[in-house]
C-alpha cells in the first residue's frame, strides 16, 4: 500500500527565515513526487515535481525539494520566506504503474511578520 | 482559458437530498478526478476518469457516482446526501496519468444538515 506522511501539521516561521517542510512516502514501486500549494479558499497549484534525473528540483516562488530515495523522502525548502508564502502545502505521489495520486495530510505554513 | 471550473461554489443540502456537482475543463486534458478535502485528512480521491469513456473508483467512492459526459466534463452525483459528506470537493484534470501534474478547480463547499 502507498502512503504519504507529512510530519508537521503546522509550521510557524518568521519572515525571511528559512523553512523546511517534511514529506516521507512508502511504496513498493517507483514513484513520481509532487508538491502543491493551496492558498486560502482556492484550489491547489503545482509548486514542483520530481520525475527523474537530478534529485534536486526547483519550483516556483523560490521553493526547491530534494528527492532522497534511500530515505524515501521529498522535503520542501525555501531559504527565505515571505508573508505571501502563508498557505497549506501538500506532498503527493503517483506510481509509475498506477493511475492515482496519493496526497499527504498537508502542512500549514504561517509566516510571522 | 478558464482552466477547470466547478459549479456550484457553495451548497447546503438536507440529509437524503440528491445533487450533482459539475466540472469542466478547457485544456483538452484526457484525465479528470474528483477529490474531497477534510480537515486533517488532506485530499482523498473519490473517482477518476483516465480517459473519455472510462471511470474508476478511488479511495473513498461510497455514496457517490460519476459521469464522464464528454472529454471536457466530469460530474459527481450524491444520490442521498449524508452529514458525513460535508466537505470541500475539488475537481482536477491532467493530460494523462501518472506523471502529469493535475490542475485544480476552485472547489465546492458542501454542507449536509
Amino acid at each position: 500500500a502507498q502512503s504519504v506522511t507529512q510530519l508537521d501539521s503546522q509550521v510557524p516561521v518568521f519572515e525571511e527565515a528559512p523553512v523546511e517542510l517534511r514529506c516521507n512516502y512508502s511504496s513498493s514501486v517507483s514513484v513520481y513526487l509532487f508538491w502543491y500549494v493551496q492558498y486560502p479558499n482556492q484550489g491547489l497549484q503545482l509548486l514542483l515535481k520530481y520525475l527523474s534525473g537530478s534529485t534536486l528540483v526547483k519550483g516556483i516562488n523560490g521553493f526547491e525539494a530534494e528527492f532522497n530515495k534511500s530515505q524515501t523522502s521529498f522535503h520542501l525548502r525555501k531559504p527565505s520566506v515571505h508573508i505571501s508564502d502563508t498557505a497549506e502545502y501538500f506532498c503527493a505521489v503517483s506510481l509509475y504503474t498506477g493511475n492515482q495520486f496519493y496526497f499527504g495530510t498537508g502542512t500549514s505554513l504561517t509566516v510571522i511578520p | 482559458n478558464a482552466g477547470v471550473t466547478q459549479t456550484p461554489k457553495f451548497q447546503v443540502l438536507k440529509t437524503g437530498q440528491s445533487m450533482t456537482l459539475q466540472c469542466a475543463q478547457d485544456m483538452n486534458h484526457n484525465s479528470m478526478y474528483w477529490y474531497r478535502q477534510d480537515p486533517g485528512m488532506g485530499l482523498r480521491l473519490i473517482y477518476y476518469s483516465a480517459s473519455e469513456g472510462t471511470t474508476d473508483k478511488g479511495e473513498v467512492p461510497n455514496g457517490y457516482n460519476v459521469s464522464r459526459l464528454n472529454k471536457r466534463e466530469f460530474s459527481l452525483r450524491l444520490e442521498s446526501a449524508a452529514p458525513s459528506q460535508t466537505s470541500v470537493y475539488f475537481c482536477a484534470s491532467s493530460e494523462g496519468m501518472p506523471l502529469y501534474e493535475q490542475y485544480f478547480g476552485p472547489g465546492t463547499r458542501l454542507t449536509v444538515t
